[in-house]
């Protein structure tokens, strides 16, 4: 069953500016995870923040997490063409990775 | 090799027909997953198989069938497929086994079917 909800379902940007999405969930989670995916290919992991962590950061992407509110955001910071994808989070329990409905993003050069 | 190889990339079946998906990973991986994915939706767990064995079934119909030959490989037979079944077959690996823990997923780029 699906675990997570993101938040818009599409967002579109031009490049060089900042991209937020929201995901929420409704049970206890060990971690979760972002992953992007471009068209028709696999999904590709971003970052994993475990449920013990509040923030976390790699790169241009910054991800929170609020246990107490069971929702994560993930911010791409200084977007460019090539973050034009779909960002799903995925939501760890002790049996398996459930993802969420996904956020489609565009950026527009 | 941090990569998951997936063939065919695209397949196309009719509903009589017999065909298989090939998943590989060399990463010493324990735990490897098959995930169906209509288009626009997330990816939606089949099967897991945790130390090559059969760990989860997520209520999978029976006209798809997994196989683990070894730790590396992983199979999905297919036989007498719906047009419904038409979508994206990922595969996906895991370093360790099932319970599953803090581990991230190393995605295939999948195989696209049409079934006819």
């Amino acid at each position: 069953s699906q675990q997570g909800e993101e938040d818009p379902q599409a967002l579109s940007i031009q490049e060089g500016e900042n991209a937020t999405m929201n995901c929420s969930y409704k049970t206890s989670i060990n971690n979760l995870q972002w992953y992007r995916q471009n068209s028709g290919r696999g999904l590709v992991h971003l970052i994993l923040i475990r449920s013990n962590e509040r923030e976390k950061h790699s790169g241009r992407l910054r991800v929170t997490l609020d246990t107490s509110k069971k929702s994560s955001s993930l911010l791409i910071t200084a977007s460019r063409a090539a973050d034009t994808a779909s960002y799903f989070c995925a939501t760890g329990s002790a049996r398996q990775l459930t993802f969420g409905s996904g956020t489609q993003l565009t950026v527009l050069p | 090799d941090t990569e998951v190889t997936q063939t065919p990339k695209h397949l196309v079946m009719g509903m009589t027909n017999k065909k298989s998906l090939k998943c590989e990973q060399h990463m010493g991986h324990r735990a490897m997953y098959w995930y169906k994915q209509k288009a626009k939706k997330p990816p939606e767990l089949m099967f897991v198989y945790s130390y090559e064995k059969l760990s989860i079934n997520e209520s999978v119909p029976s006209r798809f069938s997994p196989e683990c030959p070894n730790s590396s490989l992983l199979n999905l037979h297919l036989h007498a497929l719906q047009p419904e079944d038409s979508a994206l077959y990922l595969c996906a690996s895991s370093r360790q086994g099932i319970p599953y823990t803090n581990e991230k997923l190393f995605f295939g780029s999948g195989t696209q079917l049409s079934v006819l």
